[in-house]
């Protein structure tokens, strides 16, 4: 079975300071991890993968995230928040091989102030 | 189209009544998902599609819910005698094919169906 855990319900940052929303997983085999953003009322919009290689990868609106095989860990960052970030952000992991749904993180609040 | 589409918006029924739901997939996409997005934001799967066979049902309540890809129309997902649990936004995402099978999901707006 894969798991996707998102420890903090949410993150409060300053504009213009640097954000980490932090994600981990559980996995059989290679991990395939996604980031999507989530406005209110809206669907989820894809910020970044990691498949393979490097493992800073880069994604949308200036946003990237560090895969640590390690500590399987996928983090969220951003050098610079803006208030325009703020939103629900989901972390999720593909399923085993053979099956191609995403299992999702709970979600994490950001909310980034004046 | 550019992006997928999903409707009605908003359902509401009253419990033992059906419900059906719609999706229009990216064009050229190959695989289509359902998922529900209940309270405190979890998402659980419930099946795909690669064209119009499914691809993995692992998540469905088969008792209730159906859902069907078809040629040249929108994937629909129903749910037969809708129960209070049901309420939720179901989701609907698209993704290309590729022998990886790699490729990010692209998300419709989701349709809230609330059961009284």
């Amino acid at each position: 079975a894969q798991s996707v855990a998102q420890p903090e319900d949410q993150v409060n940052v300053a504009e213009g300071n640097p954000l980490t929303v932090k994600c981990t997983y559980s996995v059989s085999g290679n991990p395939y991890l996604f980031w999507y953003v989530q406005y209110p009322n809206r669907g989820l919009q894809f910020l970044l993968k990691y498949i393979t290689g490097d493992n800073l990868v880069k994604g949308s609106y200036g946003f990237e995230a560090e895969f640590n095989k390690s500590q399987t860990s996928f983090h969220l960052k951003k050098p610079s928040a803006l208030v325009s970030d703020s939103a629900l952000y989901f972390c999720a992991v593909r399923a085993l091989e053979g099956r191609r749904a995403l299992t999702f993180g709970s979600g994490t609040r950001l909310q980034v102030q004046p | 189209g550019e992006e997928v589409a999903q409707t009605p918006k908003h359902l509401v029924r009253g419990e033992g009544q059906k419900a059906k739901l719609y999706c229009a997939p990216i064009k050229g996409h190959s695989y289509v998902f359902w998922y529900q997005q209940v309270l405190k934001n979890e998402f659980k799967f419930l099946i795909s599609f690669q064209n119009e066979n499914v691809f993995d049902e692992t998540g469905m309540p088969k008792e209730r819910f159906s859902a069907k890809c078809l040629p040249n129309s929108p994937c629909s997902l129903e749910i037969q005698a809708t129960k209070l649990e049901d309420s939720a936004v179901y989701f609907c995402a698209s993704s290309q094919s590729s022998g990886s099978g790699y490729n990010e999901q692209f998300f419709g707006p989701g349709t809230r169906l609330t059961v009284l």
